[in-house]
C-alpha cells in the first residue's frame, strides 16, 4: 500500500532558527513530490514540486531535497519568520495513477514562537 | 481571478439533513477533486472528476454523491448527513494531465467547516 509519513508530527521552534521537516514515502512508481504550507483555517498551498530526477528546489527561504534512491524528502526552512507557522504536508504522486494518483502525508505542525 | 472558491464556510446540520457543498474553479482546470480533512490525518480523497462531464469514486465515497455541473463547477452533496461527516471539505482543482510546467499542481479552496450534530 501506498504510504507518505512524515515526522516530526509537531515541532516547536524559536523566530530566526532554521528547521528540516521529514518525508518519508513508500510510493511506487514514483511521478513527484510536493511541499504544501496550510495556514491555520486555509486550504493547502503548493511550496515546491520535484520529479524523479530533481535532488533540490528552493522556494525563498524553503528549500526540498528529495533522495529517490532511500525515498525520503525533507523540506527545511531557513531564518524562519513567525508566518512560517502552519501545517506541512508532503504529497507523492505515483507514475501512471490517473487523477486519483495522490498519496498525502499527515502534515507536521509548525510554530514559530517570537 | 479568483482561483477555486467554495461555499459555505462553515455550516452545521443535524443528523438527516441534506445539503450541497459548492465549488466553482476560473482557471479553466480540467479536473477537480473533494477531499475531506480530519484531524490527525492525511487529506482523504472523496470523488474527483478528471474532465467535464465524468467522475469517479475516491477512497471514502460512502455517504456522498457529486455532480460536474460543467468545466468550473464541482458539487459535492450529502443526502442524509451523520456526525461521523463532521469534517472540513476541500475543493481543488488540477492543470490538466499530462503536461504543462507545473507537475500536475493541485489548487485549493478555503474549505468548507461542516459539523453534524
Amino acid at each position: 500500500k501506498n504510504q507518505v509519513e512524515q515526522s516530526p508530527q509537531s515541532l516547536i521552534i524559536l523566530e530566526g532558527k532554521n528547521c528540516t521537516l521529514q518525508c518519508n514515502y513508500t510510493v511506487s512508481p514514483f511521478s513527484n513530490l510536493r511541499w504544501y504550507k496550510q495556514d491555520t483555517g486555509r486550504g493547502p498551498v503548493s511550496l515546491t514540486i520535484m520529479t524523479f530526477s530533481e535532488n533540490t528546489k528552493s522556494n525563498g527561504r524553503y528549500t526540498a531535497t528529495l533522495d529517490a534512491d532511500t525515498k525520503q524528502s525533507s523540506l527545511h526552512i531557513t531564518a524562519s519568520q513567525l508566518s512560517d507557522s502552519a501545517s506541512y504536508i508532503c504529497v507523492v504522486r505515483v507514475s501512471g495513477g490517473g487523477a486519483d494518483g495522490l498519496t498525502f502525508g499527515k502534515g507536521t505542525h509548525l510554530i514559530i514562537q517570537p | 481571478n479568483a482561483g477555486v472558491t467554495q461555499t459555505p464556510k462553515f455550516q452545521v446540520l443535524k443528523t438527516g439533513q441534506s445539503m450541497t457543498l459548492q465549488c466553482a474553479q476560473d482557471m479553466n482546470h480540467n479536473s477537480m477533486y473533494w477531499y475531506r480533512q480530519d484531524p490527525g490525518m492525511g487529506l482523504r480523497l472523496i470523488y474527483y472528476s478528471a474532465s467535464e462531464g465524468t467522475t469517479d469514486k475516491g477512497e471514502v465515497p460512502n455517504g456522498y454523491n457529486v455532480s460536474r455541473l460543467n468545466k468550473r463547477e464541482f458539487s459535492l452533496r450529502l443526502e442524509s448527513a451523520a456526525p461521523s461527516q463532521t469534517s472540513v471539505y476541500f475543493c481543488a482543482s488540477t492543470y490538466p494531465l499530462g503536461g504543462g510546467p507545473r507537475y500536475n499542481e493541485q489548487f485549493f479552496g478555503p474549505g468548507t467547516r461542516l459539523t453534524v450534530l
